[in-house]
């Protein structure tokens, strides 16, 4: 089956400290997204990468660094400068310009 | 920037009955993608339907069915014969079609939380 996977569903980590969350799709998508998801928000860019090799800042890209090694992954280090890191974090790839966006199910990141 | 608004925060509906999201967008751009994503408590994104600007027929998926007016930049999601399982938050979305640092952005809006009552 063809789809996006992240992992883990739910993480945990201590302040301070950096974690980086997995994204891997297998739909031979040139295009990928980091999003962040905030109680009563919608969804927020944090980087995306239009092809193996080369990512761009999204809107709020501050404290999160990403990698484009391979095109099937697009994982997303949230460092310890982020400010405030607990949120729902949503992958997504996009075959063409015009076509949609297909999501991963998520991982919700709680720093404490 | 492009930005969308939804002015709904949350909306109720019966089951059975028909029910509309409002979505109003800003843009200066001319051609672009407009779509709604639905977002069940399971939190998984998935996409309800999509309008191409430059078509002026309203797109429709089933019982999903839009009201795409693009003069006044609104993009309204109707759902007919609501089910239980239409409960969900419902975001509206903007995709660029232009160059530059634009492309390929989606502009989501706050959504909007529908409840489906039975």
């Amino acid at each position: 089956d063809g789809g996006i996977t992240q992992s883990p569903k739910y993480l945990f980590r201590k302040e301070g400290q950096n974690v980086t969350l997995s994204c891997e799709q297998n739909l031979n998508h040139d295009a990928m997204y980091w999003y962040r998801q905030d109680p009563g928000q919608g969804l927020r860019l944090i980087y995306y990468s239009q092809i193996v090799n080369d990512f761009q800042k999204g809107d709020i890209a501050e404290g999160y660094s990403v990698s484009r090694e391979k095109k099937e992954s697009f994982p997303l280090t949230v460092t310890s400068a982020q400010k405030n890191p607990t949120a729902f974090y949503l992958c997504a790839s996009r075959r063409g310009q015009a076509d949609e966006q297909y999501f991963g199910p998520g991982t919700r990141l709680t720093v404490t | 920037a492009q930005t969308v608004t939804q002015s709904q925060p949350e909306m109720s509906v019966q089951e059975a009955e028909t029910v509309t999201l409002s979505c109003t967008y800003d843009t200066s751009e001319n051609n672009y993608y407009l779509f709604w994503y639905k977002q069940p408590p399971s939190r998984q994104m998935i996409l309800v339907i999509r309008q191409e600007a430059y078509k002026q027929q309203n797109a429709t998926e089933n019982r999903f069915s839009v009201n795409f007016q693009k003069a006044a930049k609104s993009f309204s999601l109707k759902i007919s014969d609501s089910q239980l399982g239409d409960t969900a938050m419902y975001f509206c979305a903007f995709l660029s079609n232009a160059g530059g640092t634009s492309y390929g952005k989606l502009t989501f809006g706050q959504g909007t939380i529908l409840t489906v009552h039975p």
